[in-house]
C-alpha cells in the first residue's frame, strides 16, 4: 500500500513570495491533515478536512495560509507571502477510522530567507 | 489547556531500559499515543492507550497511564541503537483534535 505522498521534500524561499505544497493521502482515508513543525517543537495542526469539507482550521493563519481539498483526495497548502517564521517543516497526514491513528508523509521542508 | 509536556532528551546505553515520560492537562482525552520519528523520516505510530487502560505491552514497549495524574509512560526494554529517535507523547480530546507534546530526544550509546 503507498504511503502518504508529498512534494516538494525541499524548498527554500525569501521572505515575501510564495510556495505551495502538494499531498496525496493514502488511498480511500477520508481524513486528511496539514501539520506545521518548527524545529524542536511538536507538529501543530493548521487545518483538518474531512473528505473535502474543513473540520478545523482554528490555527491557520488565514492571511497568509490557504489549503484546498477540492475532490476530497489530494490536497494543496499555500503560503503567501511568506514571512521569515513560517521555516519548517510541513506534514501531511491522512486517516480513517477511529483509533485516531495518523500516517503521515516525510514532510516538505520549508526555509524562508 | 491543551498542554502535553515531556522531557527534552533521555540517553540510554544499549541493553539498558529506556522510560519515557510524558504528562498532559486534558481530562477529557480519550486516546493517547506514542509516535516515533526517525531523522528525515515522517512520524510513525509506536503504540497507543485508552483512556479506560492503565497499562498495554506489546513487545518491547510498555505503556502505563495514570489517569488520576494525567501522567503517561512509555518504557522501552533491551532498547537498541535502532530506537533512537524522538518520540511524541499524543493526547487526542474528545473533540477528536490531538496535541503533540514537544518530543523527547532518544540517544542509545551502543
Amino acid at each position: 500500500e503507498a504511503g502518504v505522498a508529498q512534494s516538494p521534500r525541499y524548498k527554500i524561499i525569501e521572505k515575501r513570495q510564495s510556495v505551495a505544497f502538494w499531498c496525496n493521502p493514502i488511498s480511500g482515508h477520508a481524513t486528511l491533515y496539514w501539520y506545521q513543525q518548527i524545529l524542536g517543537q511538536g507538529p501543530k495542526l493548521l487545518i483538518q478536512f474531512q473528505n473535502n469539507g474543513v473540520v478545523d482550521d482554528s490555527q491557520l493563519p488565514k492571511d497568509r495560509f490557504s489549503a484546498e481539498r477540492l475532490k476530497g483526495v489530494d490536497s494543496t497548502l499555500k503560503i503567501q507571502p511568506a514571512k521569515l517564521e513560517d521555516s519548517a517543516v510541513y506534514l501531511c497526514a491522512s486517516s480513517q477510522g477511529n483509533t485516531g491513528e495518523l500516517f503521515f508523509g516525510e514532510g516538505s521542508r520549508l526555509t524562508v530567507l | 489547556g491543551e498542554d502535553v509536556e515531556q522531557s527534552l532528551f533521555l540517553s540510554v546505553r544499549e541493553g539498558d531500559s529506556s522510560v519515557i515520560n510524558c504528562t498532559y492537562t486534558d481530562s477529557s482525552s480519550t486516546y493517547l499515543y506514542w509516535y516515533k520519528q526517525e531523522p528525515g523520516a515522517g512520524l510513525q505510530l509506536l503504540t497507543y492507550i485508552f483512556s479506560n487502560m492503565d497499562m498495554k505491552q506489546d513487545q518491547r514497549l510498555t505503556v502505563l497511564l495514570n489517569k488520576k495524574d494525567k501522567h503517561l509512560s512509555l518504557r522501552i526494554a533491551d532498547t537498541q541503537t535502532g530506537d533512537s529517535a524522538i518520540y511524541f507523547c499524543v493526547s487526542k480530546r474528545n473533540t477528536g483534535k490531538l496535541i503533540f507534546g514537544q518530543g523527547t530526544t532518544l540517544q542509545v550509546k551502543p
